[in-house]
């Protein structure tokens, strides 16, 4: 079965630049999907089709796919932008997550 | 504005069986694409299912196979989820989500989930 990896944590201060990767075999063939997770609540869609945001996601946050990784990315990082973050992608009709990664704005 | 709710989440013993329904409005419910999604307590999430706009094309992850059925009823605009055969496992907040009418469009709305506990 088809898998995505991510880093558990990542560090960024308040105004820089964050990044999430995600790898997965060939996953540059296949598009990628991000989601933000804050603590008690649902997901959120932040990005689809590797770098499409959906209305009301901030333009801070970008995305690429390439080669085996995935790459969400958060310009000018805010403290409200610290939550979980998860890649996904497709496996035939199946979907297939990320383990996630925990962002922290310090 | 899109609503998805959960209900029908619960504790039980292993062993046991459960139905979890999800009603949603604000939407063409016909025409997407549905899934089901849990999170165990501390964990991330794992998809567990998806059922295509008609039914007639159902998926599964491997370790909910044989013992999940998903289905829906488009005239009540509903998304159910027979879960049998319960493990410790199972236990988890279970999301319904829809899909993205577009390809590879991603998950786009979410429940606030369902709780199910499996425990003795």
């Amino acid at each position: 079965s088809y898998e995505l990896t991510q880093p558990p944590s990542v560090s960024v201060s308040p105004g820089q630049t964050a990044s999430i990767t995600c790898s997965g075999d060939k996953l540059g063939d296949r598009y990628a999907c991000w989601y933000q997770q804050k603590p008690g609540q649902s997901p959120v869609l932040v990005l689809y089709q590797d770098n499409k945001r959906p209305s009301g996601i901030p333009e801070r946050f970008s995305g690429s796919n390439s080669g085996n990784t995935a790459t969400l990315t958060i310009s000018g990082t805010q403290a409200m932008d610290e939550a979980d973050y998860y890649c996904q992608a497709w496996d035939s009709s199946t979907v297939v997550f990320g383990g996630g990664t925990k962002l922290t704005v310090l | 504005e899109v609503q998805l709710v959960e209900s029908g989440g619960g504790l039980v013993q292993p062993g046991e069986s459960l139905r979890l329904s999800c009603s949603a409005s604000g939407f063409t419910f016909s025409l997407y694409w549905m899934n089901w999604v849990r999170q165990a307590p501390g964990k991330g999430l794992e998809w567990v299912a998806n059922i295509k706009q008609d039914g007639s094309e159902k998926s599964y992850v491997d370790s909910v196979k044989g013992r999940f059925t998903i289905s829906r009823d488009n005239a009540k605009n509903s998304l159910y989820v027979q879960m049998n055969s319960l493990r410790a496992e199972d236990t988890a907040v279970y999301y319904c989500v829809r899909e993205m009418v577009a390809v590879a469009g991603g998950l786009d709305y979410w429940g606030q989930g369902a709780l199910v506990t499996v425990s003795s």
